[in-house]
């Protein structure tokens, strides 16, 4: 089961809307809608930010949101904030002996 | 206040063996799946294994499969991952996280494994 793709880096300046893609097969992203995205910073332990594709946690800044189309999936963070400088992983349920895939993880950088 | 605590990781030769422990309070442990997922030093994350609520189904990533048993201890709110035939790729902080859905809502602070001679 190899990872799911991510971009290495995203920036964004202050204010502005940033989009993270995470792409996989029909194994995995495409083939269920249990794509969850995680935020992480430095030398902490990931966060939940989506799961089930779009649904937010109880206290998750409406700011985060997610989507899918066929094999890619998308967090978009509208309104950058500081404290939105993290790394990003999304992760899915697969079919697969291994029933969980993440993404290879995206930089996000506020200008 | 639910919380998640990791122990028992350090330094082992390769070909050794390490017991990680997971401490879980402020929730009903013995009805969630938990995970155990690691991270390389400066890499991604990744699923390591998973168990369901009484301990009677296990998955695991192929890298670990034969060398790594998960478990679980309801009466002591306790999750376990038995590591042996440690390699130097296993080398990660691991951390254990409840299922939530199909997905990881509360995670511990992490354990550090190194494997090295």
């Amino acid at each position: 089961q190899s990872a799911l793709t991510q971009p290495a880096s995203v920036s964004g300046s202050p204010g502005q809307p940033i989009a993270i893609s995470c792409t996989g097969t029909s194994n995995d992203v495409g083939g269920y809608n249990y794509v969850s995205w995680y935020q992480q910073h430095p030398g902490k332990a990931p966060k939940l930010m989506i799961y089930d594709v779009s649904n937010r946690p109880s206290g998750v800044s409406n700011r985060f949101s997610g989507s899918k189309s066929g094999n890619t999936a998308s967090l978009t963070i509208s309104g950058l904030q500081a404290e939105d400088e993290a790394d990003y992983y999304c992760s899915s349920y697969t079919s697969s002996s291994t029933p969980y895939v993440f993404g290879t993880g995206t930089k996000v950088t506020v200008l | 206040e639910v919380q998640l605590v990791e122990s028992g990781g350090g330094l082992v030769q390769p070909g050794g063996s390490l017991r990680l422990s997971c401490a879980a309070s402020g929730f009903s442990f013995s009805t969630d799946w938990m995970s155990w997922v690691r991270q390389a030093p400066g890499k991604g994350l990744e699923w390591v294994a998973n168990l369901n609520e009484d301990g009677s189904k296990k998955y695991y990533v192929d890298s670990v499969k034969g060398r790594f048993t998960i478990s679980r201890d309801n009466a002591k709110n306790s999750l376990y991952l038995h590591m042996n035939s440690l390699r130097a790729e296993d080398t990660a902080v691991y951390y254990c996280a409840r299922a939530f859905f199909r997905s990881f809502d509360y995670w511990g602070q992490g354990t550090l494994v190194t494997v090295s001679s």
